[in-house]
């Protein structure tokens, strides 16, 4: 167990829809991460914020924002969602802001779109 | 920017064979880097870390790195491999002044009886 925690494990919604998936830090962690990994795109960093702030931006898409709360957890959000959305999400989270910190990688979200 | 490169997306030993996955970086700074293992229906799991400290880094089940800073490599090495090591192997990089952390495409494991 790695602390993080997502809601909910697995999501089935339809196209169009929009859709929120929570993440909470492990204890004392204030950077968070969000993922995105599907069979043909693999791993891809989505974003990251640090104690409420964005603080990197990777692949994600312009109908995709997330943000941090005050108690550090997290949400992102998923609108007009399409068929290639379908994927497993995860959020991850670590003690600081430099490079040697490991990511603690919670157990993910399925969102299926049909 | 940094990046790495997994050789072989699919990897097949016997049980008791020597396990090797490959990682290459790239990194315009010193690079911090990672080996993540991911089992089926689960999260990334982290194995090890090199931080710039020791260039051999032990990790959890048995498995090690090496640092190579003059072949860019950093590959996953276990001496014997054991059924429960079958999962997905992520090699991933970082560096000092950011923690973008960029992963590689994953390398499946398959251990044969």
């Amino acid at each position: 167990d790695s602390g993080v925690t997502q809601t909910p494990k697995h999501l089935i919604t339809a196209t169009g829809q929009r859709v929120t998936l929570r993440c909470s830090p492990r204890s004392g962690d204030l950077s968070v991460y969000w993922y995105q990994q599907s069979l043909d795109q693999g791993l891809q960093f989505l974003i990251q914020y640090y104690n409420g702030e964005e603080r990197a931006k990777g692949n994600i898409l312009e109908r995709f924002s997330a943000q941090q709360f005050p108690d550090l957890h997290s949400e992102l959000n998923l609108s007009s969602l399409e068929l290639g959305d379908s994927a497993l999400y995860f959020c991850a989270s670590s003690g600081g802001q430099g490079g040697y910190n490991e990511q603690f990688f919670g157990p993910g979200t399925r969102l299926t779109v049909l | 920017a940094q990046s790495v490169t997994q050789l072989g997306s699919h990897v097949s030993v016997s049980e008791g064979a020597l396990v090797l996955l490959r990682c290459n970086y790239s990194s315009s700074v010193p690079p911090y880097l990672f080996w993540y293992v991911q089992y089926p229906n689960q999260g990334l799991q982290l194995l090890l870390k090199y931080t710039s400290a020791a260039t051999l880094v032990k990790g959890i089940n048995g498995f090690e790195a090496e640092f190579k800073k003059s072949e860019t490599s950093f590959h996953l090495t276990k001496p014997s491999a054991h059924m429960s090591d079958a999962a997905e192997y992520f090699c991933a990089v970082s560096a000092y002044n950011n923690n973008d952390m960029r992963f590689g495409a994953g390398t499946r494991l398959t251990v044969k009886p």
